[in-house]
């Protein structure tokens, strides 16, 4: 079945490294997001990409870097640079019509220790 | 910028009654989609329905409709017959009609079910 996989489902990192969260689709989707979620926040935009090779900023990029190698994979990198990085992170995709909403994966926790 | 406002951070509901939860928008476009997503406690996020605004007819899914009020620009989501599944995180989201444009997320409305 088709579906998006994040991995892994926790992850710790120590105050100062950077940490590289896993997005993966076999859905032939061609849009991809990371939103960040936050008690009392919703989700938030880190980065989207519409297509391979191209990616855009969104609402909370600094501290995020990614890269969009691979139709099927979006990952992102959250760097020492990211003061609260502590958090739920969701990754989706869509197809090219604005009527499909999104296909979520299932989330990882970020915490720093 | 588009914005999103669910101005009810938490609900409760008795089971089997019925329950509304709010959201308001702005955005300046005349055409655009309107979603109401489900995050349990599994923190999977579900679609539950879609509105196209070009639509006056309110969509309907099951035990769950929407008020579509455009010019009022409000999008408010009717859980009928609540049962103890329906507890959740819901989230009320907007997308322009145009493209892979992100979505803007509400800040969310934690609805607790009683039984």
């Amino acid at each position: 079945d088709g579906g998006i996989t994040q991995s892994p489902k926790y992850l710790f990192r120590k105050e100062g490294q950077n940490v590289t969260l896993s997005c993966e689709q076999n859905l032939n989707h061609d849009a991809m997001y990371w939103y960040r979620q936050d008690p009392g926040q919703g989700l938030r935009l880190i980065y989207y990409s519409q297509i391979v090779n191209d990616f855009q900023k969104g609402d909370i990029a600094e501290g995020y870097s990614v890269s969009r190698e691979k139709k099927e994979s979006f990952p992102l990198t959250v760097t020492s640079a990211q003061k609260n990085p502590t958090a739920f992170y969701l990754c989706a995709s869509s197809i090219p019509t604005a009527a499909g909403g999104y296909t979520f994966g299932s989330g990882t926790r970020l915490t720093v220790v | 910028a588009q914005t999103v406002t669910q101005s009810q951070p938490e609900m409760s509901v008795q089971e089997a009654e019925t329950v509304t939860l709010s959201c308001t928008y702005d955005t300046s476009e005349s055409d655009y989609y309107l979603f109401w997503y489900k995050q349990p406690p599994s923190r999977q996020m579900i679609l539950v329905i879609r509105q196209e605004a070009y639509k006056q007819q309110n969509a309907t899914e099951n035990r769950f409709s929407v008020n579509f009020q455009k010019a009022a620009k409000s999008f408010s989501l009717k859980i009928s017959d609540s049962q103890l599944g329906d507890a959740a995180m819901y989230f009320c989201a907007y997308r322009k009609l145009s493209g892979n444009t992100p979505l803007v997320f509400g800040k969310g409305t934690r609805l607790s079910v009683i039984a």
